[in-house]
């Protein structure tokens, strides 16, 4: 059974300050990795999504991926308030497996 | 549009009467995802289609959820003998990947439903 991990949170940061959201996975064969954004009474969006190893940036947000440790994260850099969201790690495998989400981390950026 | 649309947006029923959700996937999408997401809670996987392949039901929660996908587009979640547990947002979601492919997945706006 894969399982993904995250911290609930509550994280807060102060405006300008930088996120980091982290998530953990179980399955070794793992290929594929994304990250959601989900506002209060609203569906997930995706913000990024990296399949290697090392770093992806992509405007203020870099995801990290680790493999080895099984392990991928996400650094919001100069939060702003309208960053404050549940965000949603998922994580999927090859050959037709399902997409698993994290039970999400709720980030509060406090102006 | 060019998102993926669900239907009703919001549902009331009284408990024990069936429920049919409806989801019309971004075109050319070939794989199509059903969740639930309880209040305050994460997503939980209920089916998956990909192409022509058979179904992963293996997140279905119990015999009265059931799931079609006609033509490979336009897929329907019917619910029979609703409860009150059944009370959650249906979120469908597609993605473009073929069967060995990678794919971004991309959310409806749910169809909330209420069981009284």
């Amino acid at each position: 059974q894969k399982e993904v991990e995250q911290n609930s949170g509550p994280l807060s940061v102060p405006e300008g300050a930088i996120a980091s959201l982290n998530c953990t996975y179980s399955d070794r064969v793992s290929q594929s990795f994304f990250w959601y954004r989900q506002y209060s009474g609203k569906s997930p969006e995706l913000i990024m999504s990296i399949y290697s190893n090392g770093d992806k940036e992509d405007g203020r947000f870099t995801a990290q991926l680790n493999k080895a440790s099984q392990y991928v994260s996400l650094l919001i850099r100069d939060s702003q308030p309208s960053d404050s969201a549940t965000y949603l790690c998922a994580v999927k495998g090859n050959y037709g497996q399902n997409f698993v989400f994290g039970p999400g981390t709720r980030l509060s950026v406090l102006p | 549009g060019a998102g993926v649309s669900q239907s009703p947006s919001n549902k009331v029923t009284e408990k024990g009467k069936d429920v049919e959700l409806r989801c019309d996937p971004i075109s050319g999408h070939t794989a199509l995802y059903w969740y639930r997401q309880s209040l305050g809670q994460g997503l939980e996987f209920l089916i998956y289609f990909q192409g022509n392949s058979a179904p992963d039901k293996s997140g279905l929660p119990s015999d009265r959820f059931s799931a079609e996908r006609t033509g490979g587009s336009v897929s329907t979640l019917t619910i029979q003998r609703t409860q009150q547990e059944d009370s959650a947002v249906y979120l469908c979601a597609s993605s473009p990947a073929s069967f060995r492919d990678i794919g971004e997945l991309f959310f409806g706006e749910g169809s909330r439903l209420t069981v009284l």
